[in-house]
C-alpha cells in the first residue's frame, strides 16, 4: 500500500526566507505526485503535480517541486515565502493505474509565515 | 462555472443518529470521491465513484455508505454516529478524458460534521 510522509509538522518562517517542505512517499511503481494548499477556512486546491516528463515541476503563486525518484521525494520549494502562504500544505501520491487510484495523502505540514 | 459544491457546510449531529452528506461534481466531470478529513491529518479515502458504479472504498465500516446519481451527483451517508465520525467530509470531482496530464483532483470547501 501506499504511503506518504511529511516530516515537518509545522514550519515557521519569516517573509522572504525560503521555503523547502518535504514528502517522501513509498511505492515501487510509476506514481503521480501533487501538492495541494488549505489556506485558513478555505477549501484544498492544487498547487502543482507531476505526472511524467521533467522532474522539476512549476506551480501556481511561486511554488515549485522536484520529483527525485531515487529517493521517492518531492519536495515543495519557494525561494521567498509572504505571509500569505501561511497555509497547511500536502502532499499526495496516486498511481496511473485502472484509471487513476484515489489520492493517499500525507499528514500535512502547516506554515506560519511571520512578518 | 461552478466548482464541486458540497452541503450542507456545517451539521451537528448526536451519537447513533445517521447523516448524508451531498455532493455535486464540476460540470462534465463523472467521477467523484469522498474523503474524511480529522483535525490535523491528512484527508482520508472513503470512496470513489465513476458512472454511477463504485471503484474503491477506503478502510472505513460498513456504517459508511455512498451513491451517485445520475447527473452524477453524489451523497455519503453515515448510520450509527460516533464521536470519532466529527471531521471535516471533503469530495472530489475530477476529469475522466483527454491526456492523463489532465486527470486532476478538484476538491469542494467540505462539510463539518461534529457529533456530540
Amino acid at each position: 500500500a501506499q504511503s506518504v510522509s511529511q516530516h515537518n509538522h509545522h514550519v515557521i518562517l519569516s517573509e522572504a526566507a525560503s521555503l523547502e517542505l518535504g514528502c517522501n512517499y513509498s511505492y515501487g511503481g510509476t506514481v503521480n505526485l501533487f501538492w495541494y494548499v488549505q489556506y485558513p477556512g478555505q477549501h484544498l486546491q492544487l498547487l502543482l503535480k507531476y505526472f511524467s516528463g521533467d522532474p522539476l515541476v512549476k506551480g501556481i503563486k511561486g511554488f515549485e517541486a522536484e520529483f527525485i525518484k531515487s529517493k521517492f521525494s518531492f519536495n515543495l520549494r519557494k525561494p521567498s515565502v509572504q505571509w500569505s502562504d501561511t497555509a497547511e500544505y500536502f502532499c499526495a501520491v496516486n498511481t496511473p493505474y485502472s484509471g487513476n487510484t484515489p489520492l493517499v495523502f500525507g499528514k500535512g505540514t502547516r506554515l506560519s509565515v511571520i512578518a | 462555472d461552478a466548482g464541486v459544491t458540497q452541503s450542507p457546510t456545517h451539521l451537528i449531529k448526536t451519537r447513533g443518529q445517521h447523516v448524508t452528506l451531498r455532493c455535486s461534481p464540476i460540470s462534465g466531470h463523472k467521477s467523484v470521491s469522498w474523503y474524511q478529513q480529522v483535525l490535523g491529518q491528512g484527508p482520508q479515502f472513503i470512496f470513489q465513484y465513476y458512472e454511477k458504479e463504485e471503484r474503491g472504498r477506503g478502510n472505513f465500516p460498513d456504517r459508511f455508505s455512498a451513491r451517485q446519481f445520475p447527473n452524477y451527483s453524489s451523497e455519503l451517508n453515515v448510520n450509527a454516529l460516533l464521536l470519532g465520525d466529527s471531521a471535516l467530509y471533503l469530495c472530489a470531482s475530477r476529469v475522466d478524458r483527454g491526456p492523463p496530464a489532465n486527470y486532476g483532483y478538484t476538491f469542494g470547501s467540505g462539510t463539518r460534521l461534529t457529533v456530540v
